[in-house]
């Protein structure tokens, strides 16, 4: 199995642009979830998915970032306009069991200047 | 509502010398705790995790931890550290129901020849 794969690894732009981050959950996993890591804040859940149905996005900074799950096998963060306070290391993770044992991809360095 | 502080930010020791990482959980109802490891631009991978059975769980690379209820602590040890585990370590809590967890600030082991 290939694990959790986010896309694009490294993300560098300017303040004001759009920027979509994806990831494709492990197969046969039913919850997915975003996180953002921050040094300040640590790691903090944005959104979760159960059934590519969003049950939870009280996370979800503001109005500026939006999640979609289309298909139980892809979902995407997007932040417009993307702002330098967004910078951040964002993190999607997948389970079969909730949040009993999630499994993490490797994450997306975004860079907002 | 549910908290969990990670006591120390740094933890150095020698490569062959024990480990003892601190966590201290706040939780309304009986919780689920979790340790969770990140390796240098990797994703979080789980470690081990408690819920409700064994008091002292075991996880992978020779790691453990003991749930202590009276102290509300669940202390993450390794009796003899190796250079490989490097790393920062999560201390998680979540409630019933795994639909959420909620992360400690992180504790990075720094690990000396």
């Amino acid at each position: 199995d290939a694990g959790v794969i986010q896309s694009p690894r490294h993300e560098v732009t300017e303040m004001g642009q759009e920027v979509t981050l994806r990831c494709k959950p492990i197969s046969g996993h039913n919850s997915l979830f975003w996180y953002r890591q921050t040094m300040m804040r640590g790691l903090e859940l944005l959104i979760y998915f159960n059934n590519n149905v969003p049950i939870d996005d009280s996370g979800m900074p503001e109005d500026r970032f939006s999640a979609k799950m289309p298909n139980a096998s892809f979902s995407t963060l997007k932040i417009q306009p993307s702002e330098p306070r967004d910078s951040a290391v964002y993190f999607c993770a997948s389970s079969s069991r909730g949040a009993e044992k999630l499994f993490f991809g490797s994450g997306t360095q975004l860079s907002v200047l | 509502a549910q908290s969990v502080t990670q006591l120390d930010s740094h933890v150095s020791v020698s490569e062959g010398t024990p480990v003892l990482l601190r966590c201290n959980y706040s939780s309304s109802y009986s919780p689920s705790l979790f340790w969770y490891v990140q390796h240098p631009n990797k994703g979080l991978q789980l470690l081990l995790k408690y819920t409700s059975a064994a008091t002292l769980v075991k996880g992978i690379n020779g790691f453990e931890a003991e749930f202590k209820k009276s102290e509300t602590s669940f202390h993450l040890t390794k009796p003899s550290a190796h250079m490989s585990d490097a790393a920062e370590y999560f201390c998680v809590v979540s409630t019933a129901g795994y639909s959420t967890l909620t992360f400690g600030k992180g504790t990075m082991l720094l690990v000396s020849p």
